[in-house]
């Protein structure tokens, strides 16, 4: 079956733009969840969508903000860009239930210049 | 904030031998995973093991678990010049979500 697509896989843009990556689950998938990860900060957790709500939201500002539609696929929208923005943006999909492991996409690679 | 931290950070071995990775983390769990990452790209999923069991083997892996001491430890035996990778553990808690390590960064020399 077909894996998590994330698009683009790279992209650049300039500080004060705003930028949306898009994420599709594996079939059947309901919840979705993004990671940023910068070599400095690891992998830091955005949120999480299940069934169209957001369960779960990390510790970033409000610029960052997500959706997930009735087809499971997510977006997440990041506005106002800032340098400190540039990062590598994962895409995770599972069942949702506690004991199943996550399948993720090969990323996004954000460049904020 | 990170819940497991992998030691050691960073890990050289030679193909044929033994690469061992340790997890540790700080509260209670419903499961831990082990994830692998090549360079830039997704991260894998490798293996579960839930908070009531002990030890688990996957193929040439093996993971332990020991909830006393809040650790873990991946064992990847017989290593290859395709185990090169970064490696984290993750933890489960609860319906919060994965919350990932700092990883170890392995390389297999051939």
């Amino acid at each position: 079956k077909a894996g998590v697509t994330q698009t683009p896989r790279y992209l650049i843009k300039t500080r004060g733009q705003q930028v949306t990556l898009s994420c599709s689950p594996i079939s059947g998938h309901r919840s979705v969840s993004w990671y940023q990860q910068t070599p400095g900060q690891g992998l830091q957790f955005l949120f999480e969508y299940f069934s169209e709500t957001q369960r779960n939201k990390g510790n970033f500002p409000g610029r960052f903000s997500g959706r997930q539609f009735s087809n499971s696929r997510s977006e997440m929208n990041v506005s106002t860009l800032e340098l400190g923005d540039s990062a590598l943006y994962l895409c995770a999909s599972s069942l949702g239930t506690e004991h199943y492991g996550y399948t993720f996409g090969s990323g996004t690679r954000l460049t904020v210049v | 904030s990170q819940q497991g931290e992998e030691d050691p950070q960073a890990l050289s071995i030679q193909e044929g031998e033994n690469a061992t990775m340790n997890c540790s983390y700080k509260t209670s769990i419903n499961n831990l995973q082990w994830y692998r990452q090549n360079s830039g790209r997704g991260l894998v999923h490798l293996i579960l093991i839930r908070s009531n069991e002990r030890e688990k083997h996957s193929g040439r892996l093996r993971v332990t678990l020991d909830t006393s001491k809040k650790s873990s430890s991946l064992l990847i035996t017989a290593s290859r010049a395709a185990d090169t990778a970064s490696y984290f553990c993750a933890t489960a808690t609860g319906r919060r979500a994965l919350t990932f390590g700092s990883g170890t960064r392995l390389q297999v020399q051939p």
